[in-house]
């Protein structure tokens, strides 16, 4: 049973330009969340989505960043227009409901 | 929201001595409690979780306690060995582990040969 998956490992950016993150979660897992992790600093989520739905959105900024969980497909976290505070390691974890989240490896994202 | 505080940042212990690393939170609502491990440039791991309903969970060298009164809950290791050193992060959520988690910011454990 393949773990959480995320692609790109690694995604280097301009300033401006668009970054899209992808993560697959466990079989048989439909919730999804998305954290984002600064150097030397803990995770803060920032939101939580089920199948073609987001549940709870509250720690993703207002603008440029959007996420979605379509029917069939990964996980998309979208951030437009980078900068480079964008820059950081973000994660997405996957869990069947009320237990355990699991993560994905990450992928970190700089933005030049 | 929720506020979860984690002492000490760093720790540092002598091979074979006990680590103790302490967390407390602040809504009333949260019932769900794990603890990561996260090695450098790796995924954070579950090591133990704990839910509000029990005060202490036990595996291995792995310990958890939980005070739903004082609303903090700590995580112990016994018999530390140099695989443990790692940064490890509590957190805290609400709808038994469904939401969101909130984490701290992190303790890094390091044991000293």
């Amino acid at each position: 049973n393949a773990g959480v998956m995320q692609n790109p490992r690694h995604l280097v950016r301009r300033r401006g330009q668009e970054a899209r993150l992808r993560c697959s979660p466990m079989k048989g897992h439909s919730h999804v969340y998305w954290y984002r992790q600064l150097p030397e600093e803990g995770l803060k989520f920032m939101v939580y989505l089920q199948k073609e739905n987001i549940i709870d959105e509250s720690g993703m900024p207002k603008e440029r960043f959007s996420a979605e969980f379509p029917k069939e497909g990964p996980s998309i976290l979208r951030i437009q227009q980078v900068v480079r505070g964008d820059s950081a390691a973000y994660f997405c974890a996957s869990s069947p409901g009320v237990d355990e989240q699991f993560f994905g490896p990450g992928t970190r994202l700089t933005v030049l | 929201g929720e506020n979860v505080e984690q002492h000490p940042s760093t720790l540092s212990v002598q091979e074979g001595d006990s680590a103790v690393i302490k967390c407390t939170y602040s809504d009333s609502a949260s019932n769900y409690f794990p603890w990561y491990k996260q090695e450098l440039g790796k995924r954070p791991q579950l090591i133990i979780d704990i839910r509000s309903n029990v005060g202490e969970k036990k595996d291995q060298r792995i310990a958890v306690t939980l005070n739903k009164t004082a609303k903090h809950f700590s995580l112990h290791i016994t018999e530390t060995q140099p695989e443990d050193s790692a940064v490890y992060f509590c957190a805290a959520a609400a709808g038994g582990g469904a939401d969101g988690l909130t984490f701290g910011k992190g303790t890094h454990l390091i044991i000293q040969p």
